[in-house]
């Protein structure tokens, strides 16, 4: 089975804050997501990267950064932490090509005081 | 903006009765179509995916596509309390990205 694992479950940070979010997954894939979850509007695209070193923006991706130094790794990266920022965030992973089915990670809940 | 609407229920069914859930989407060009699974606390699972028009089953479940209408629907037969859930609604383009939708709250009463 596919594995795909976030290092925290929960985080509390302050504003201003500088954030890391760390993604592995374990079956080879090539694409790597992060999306975020809120209330009511469902799962929205932060960063998407489709190889080592590549990235692209998905729908939301003012004040956040990624980072794919290796294929199993994909870090979300939050340069100036803020209230609006508090929210689920999801990592997921699929095989290489489009159109693939996404395994999602079990997700960190990111508060921001 | 493309996007993929669901009605947000909650949606109460009795045990042993059929789920009928339903997605619209606006992108004319998508290609393929995901029902994830979303229990209270818990990650996204996929339940299935249908490429094709007409119903794909598997188990339970029946995944329906009509893409002249722009549509997607999921049933579940002989519903379970543990079918108990949000349901999200995914549609891709045709790239890399997934478009969900707000997801719809199934409560299947015992």
């Amino acid at each position: 089975d596919v594995k795909v694992t976030q290092s925290s479950r929960y985080l509390v940070k302050r504003t201003g804050e500088k954030v890391f979010l760390e993604c592995v997954q374990d079956m080879d894939h090539e694409n790597m997501f992060w999306y975020r979850q809120d209330p009511g509007l469902g799962l929205r695209l932060i960063y998407f990267s489709y190889d080592v070193k590549m990235k692209e923006k998905g729908d939301i991706p003012e004040g956040y950064s990624v980072s794919r130094e290796k294929k199993e790794r994909f870090s979300l990266i939050l340069e100036s932490a803020s209230t609006n920022q508090t929210s689920m965030y999801l990592c997921a992973s699929s095989l290489e090509g489009t159109n693939e089915k996404l395994f999602f990670g079990s997700g960190t809940q990111l508060s921001v005081l | 903006q493309k996007e993929v609407e669901q009605n947000s229920g909650p949606l109460s069914v009795p045990e042993g009765a059929i789920a009928s859930l339903n997605c619209t989407y606006s992108d004319r060009g998508s290609q393929s179509f995901f029902w994830y699974r979303q229990y209270s606390g818990k990650s996204p699972e996929l339940i299935m995916s249908i490429y094709s028009n007409g119903d794909k089953e598997d188990g339970r479940f029946t995944a329906q596509l009509n893409k002249a209408s722009q549509y997607v629907s999921l049933l579940i037969r002989d519903s379970q309390p543990s079918d108990s859930a949000t349901y999200l609604c995914a549609v891709n383009m045709g790239g890399f990205k997934t478009i969900f939708g707000a997801g719809t709250r199934l409560f299947v009463k015992a």
